[in-house]
C-alpha cells in the first residue's frame, strides 16, 4: 500500500513559467515532509522540506505547501528553468521515526526552452 | 569531498548468486539506509541503521540482509539472488533522523544490478 503516492508520472512546462508537483499521503501520522531531486545516473540530492507545524516554506524559487486536512503537500517552482529537468520524490517520515523515510513514486519534470 | 560511495556501479549477477553491496561514506553520519528504486515504484526501504552495530527493516526487507559493523560502512547482502532483486540500488545516510535542519539525508549514485 502505497503510503506516499505521485500521481503524475511527468509535467512538462514552458521555461519561466511555473512548475507544480503534487504529492498525497495516506499516514497521518507523518509530520515532516521532504523534496528530492535526481538527475539520471545520479542519486537523490535533497531539495526542501517542510514540518507539519506549517503550511509554507521557501527556498529562493523553491515554495512548498502543506495542506494538512487534505494530506497533500506540492512543490512550486518559480521561474521555471531547463536546469529543472529532473525527477522529483517527495519523501514522508515522522519525528519518532526519522530514520524511515517513504518515499513517492517521481514525477519528471521536463522544462522547455 | 566523497560524501557517499557505493561499490561496485554495475553487476550482473545470475539466479542464485550472492553479493555484497558496500557503502561507504567520509561524514561521520550515524544514520545509513538502503534503498532500492524501480520504475513506477520511487525509492523504497530496504533496511537502516541507527548507528554503528544497529540495523532495523525497512519498507521491502525480505531477501536482504544488512550489516553495521563500522559506523562508516552499511552493507547490503544478497543471499540467493533471484530476477525479482535487478534495480538500482540507492545508499544514503545522515548526521541523525531526517527531521530538522542540517539533517538531510545524503545519497550515493547508486548501483545498477541485474539478475538474469
Amino acid at each position: 500500500d502505497q503510503q506516499v503516492k505521485q500521481n503524475s508520472p511527468s509535467l512538462s512546462v514552458q521555461e519561466g513559467r511555473i512548475s507544480i508537483l503534487n504529492c498525497d499521503y495516506t499516514n497521518s501520522m507523518f509530520d515532516y515532509f521532504l523534496w528530492y531531486k535526481k538527475y539520471p545516473a545520479e542519486g537523490p540530492t535533497f531539495l526542501i522540506s517542510i514540518s507539519s507545524i506549517k503550511d509554507k516554506n521557501e527556498d529562493g524559487r523553491f515554495t512548498v505547501f502543506l495542506n494538512k486536512s487534505a494530506k497533500h503537500l506540492s512543490l512550486h517552482i518559480v521561474p521555471s528553468q531547463p536546469g529543472d529537468s529532473a525527477v522529483y520524490f517527495c519523501a514522508a517520515t515522522t519525528y519518532n521515526q526519522g530514520g524511515k523515510l517513504i518515499f513517492g513514486q517521481g514525477t519528471e519534470l521536463s522544462v522547455k526552452p | 569531498n566523497a560524501g557517499v560511495t557505493q561499490t561496485p556501479k554495475f553487476r550482473v549477477l545470475k539466479t542464485g548468486q550472492s553479493m555484497t553491496l558496500l557503502c561507504a561514506q567520509d561524514m561521520n553520519h550515524e544514520y545509513m539506509y538502503w534503498y532500492r528504486q524501480d520504475p513506477g515504484m520511487g525509492l523504497r526501504l530496504i533496511h537502516y541503521s541507527v548507528g554503528e552495530g544497529t540495523t532495523a527493516k525497512g519498507e521491502v526487507p525480505d531477501g536482504y540482509n544488512v550489516s553495521r559493523l563500522k559506523k562508516q560502512n552499511f552493507l547490503l547482502g544478497l543471499e540467493s539472488a533471484a530476477p525479482s532483486q535487478t534495480s538500482v540500488y540507492f545508499c544514503a545516510s545522515s548526521y541523525s533522523a531526517v527531521t530538522g535542519g542540517n539533517t538531510e539525508a545524503f545519497f550515493g549514485q547508486g548501483t545498477r544490478l541485474t539478475v538474469v
